[in-house]
C-alpha cells in the first residue's frame, strides 16, 4: 500500500548543529508539505513543495529550509537548531487539481517530535 | 481562508451519536469545509469534506447549513477508539495549506 513515512520518529540534538528530518511518500504526488505542532498553535506550514525543484516558504519559514530533488521525498533542514524548535513536526502530501494547485485531500505522515536542547 | 470556531471539549457516550460543531460565518463561496482529526501522537486523519451538499461516507457525516455558516461532523456511533482532536477547516481551490486551529478533544465514554 502507498503510503507517507517520516525518520527519525524520535530525535534529540543541542542547540546550533545542523538537523534533517526526511520524509518519503509512495503515492506518487506531486505535492508535499512540512508543518510544526506545538501545543496551542495547532499546525503550522513551514514549507511546501508542488513539484520537482520547487519550494514555496509558509507561515514559520524562518531558521528552516527544504529541497525537491524528486517527487517522492522532501527533507526538512535545520540550519542550526535553536530551543523555539523544539516541536512534532508532521509531513503531508497530495495530488495536484486540474489547476496545478493543491486543492485535495492532505495525507500525513507519522511525525518526528524533535527535541532541541 | 475563513476562520472556524469549535467548542474546545466534547463528551459522547460510546455507542451513542457524536455531532461535532463547527461556526464558520465569513466563509466564501468557493470555499470547502474539510474535517480531520488526530488521535494522540498520531498524524491528522481525513474524514471527510464538502462544499454545500450535506456528504456521508465510511466514518461520517458532513451537514452543512443553507447558509453554509457552520457545520456539523456527526459520528454515528461513537467508539473509544474515536476519542481525538477534531479539526474544522475552511480552505478554498486554490488554497495552498491547511489551517487547523485547536480543533475539539473529543471524549468517548464507557
Amino acid at each position: 500500500d502507498a503510503e507517507i513515512t517520516q525518520s527519525p520518529r524520535h530525535k534529540i540534538t543541542e542547540t546550533g548543529r545542523q538537523v534533517t528530518l526526511a520524509c518519503h511518500q509512495t503515492w506518487n504526488h506531486n505535492n508535499m508539505f512540512w508543518y510544526r505542532q506545538d501545543l496551542g498553535h495547532g499546525l503550522r506550514l513551514i514549507h511546501y513543495s508542488y513539484g520537482v525543484h520547487d519550494t514555496n516558504k509558509g507561515e514559520v519559514s524562518d531558521g528552516y529550509s527544504v529541497s525537491r530533488s524528486n517527487t517522492e521525498d522532501l527533507p526538512l533542514t535545520l540550519e542550526s537548531a535553536a530551543s523555539s524548535q523544539t516541536s512534532v513536526y508532521f509531513c503531508a502530501s497530495s495530488e495536484s487539481g486540474t489547476s496545478g494547485y493543491a486543492t485535495d485531500t492532505q495525507y500525513f505522515g507519522p511525525g518526528t517530535r524533535l527535541t532541541v536542547l | 481562508d475563513a476562520k472556524t470556531t469549535q467548542p474546545p471539549s466534547m463528551d459522547c457516550a460510546e455507542g451513542r451519536a457524536a455531532n461535532l460543531p463547527c461556526n464558520h460565518s465569513t466563509i466564501s463561496g468557493n470555499e470547502y469545509v474539510y474535517w480531520y482529526r488526530q488521535i494522540h501522537s498520531q498524524g491528522p486523519q481525513y474524514i471527510i469534506h464538502g462544499l454545500k451538499n450535506n456528504e456521508t461516507n465510511e466514518m461520517a457525516s458532513l451537514i452543512i447549513t443553507e447558509d453554509r455558516k457552520s457545520s456539523t461532523l456527526i459520528l454515528p456511533h461513537a467508539t473509544l477508539r474515536d476519542t481525538a482532536v477534531y479539526y474544522c477547516i475552511v480552505r478554498g481551490l486554490t488554497g495552498n495549506q491547511f489551517y487547523f486551529g485547536t480543533g475539539t478533544s473529543l471524549t468517548v465514554i464507557p
